[in-house]
């Protein structure tokens, strides 16, 4: 069974700096990486999605790496932003289209 | 912008009294899935559906929970009875056919039970 770690649990910055967000997998042989946001009470938006064979997305200030060899995926926030405040959740995919997820890092960015 | 539609938002019930989660996926979405997210950790799949088709109900509770999309678009996903430790959010998505793509999620129903 895939088990997905997000570490850490809770990160507090202030406005204006990067945000590094990990995320490890313990089976390698994943179809896919997505890269999730959820505010509080909310559903999920997808913010990145990688192939299995892509090493990086980036949209905007977002920039997503893969590395599946040893089971790491970080996702890259540049020049935080108060608006950025949320939980973002890391999910593996599995070719059979389900997705395996962590239990998210909550990001609080203080102005 | 299509988005998948979940009703209720919230609900409130006692143990032992039936709940019925709504969902109506992105148009032409064949795959359907039901999630349960405990606050603080990820989603977790309890059914997927493929068309009308039951993909994976392994995680659900079978004894008081029961899922179905009986023409292959929305889907009602039921808790009979309740237990205090089913208060959570239930999630629900769709995806089209193919893999590499990703799912796109409702805003959840949000469920106490008291």
């Amino acid at each position: 069974k895939q088990e997905v770690t997000q570490i850490p649990a809770a990160l507090s910055v202030p406005e204006g700096e990067n945000l590094v967000l990990n995320c490890s997998f313990t089976d390698s042989a994943i179809y896919n990486l997505q890269w999730f946001r959820q505010d509080p009470g909310k559903g999920l938006t997808s913010l990145l999605l990688i192939q299995s064979s892509q090493r990086e997305q980036t949209s905007g200030r977002l920039n997503a790496s893969l590395d599946k060899s040893s089971g790491r995926s970080t996702l890259y926030i540049a020049a935080s932003q108060p608006g950025d405040s949320a939980t973002y959740l890391c999910a593996v995919g599995s070719n059979d289209y389900k997705l395996s997820f962590g239990a998210g890092t909550t990001v609080t960015v203080r102005a | 912008e299509a988005e998948v539609a979940q009703s209720p938002r919230y609900k409130i019930t006692e143990k032992s009294q039936a709940v019925a989660f709504w969902c109506d996926p992105i148009s032409g979405h064949a795959t359907l899935y039901w999630y349960r997210q405990i606050l603080g950790q990820g989603p977790e799949l309890l059914v997927q559906f493929q068309d009308e088709s039951v993909v994976d109900d392994s995680q659900l509770p079978k004894d008081r929970f029961s899922a179905e999309r009986l023409k292959g678009v929305d889907s009602t996903l039921k808790i009979q009875p309740a237990e205090l430790g089913d208060s959570a959010m239930y999630l629900c998505a769709s995806s089209s056919e193919a893999a590499e793509e990703t799912q796109y999620f409702g805003p959840g129903t949000r469920l106490l039970v008291l």
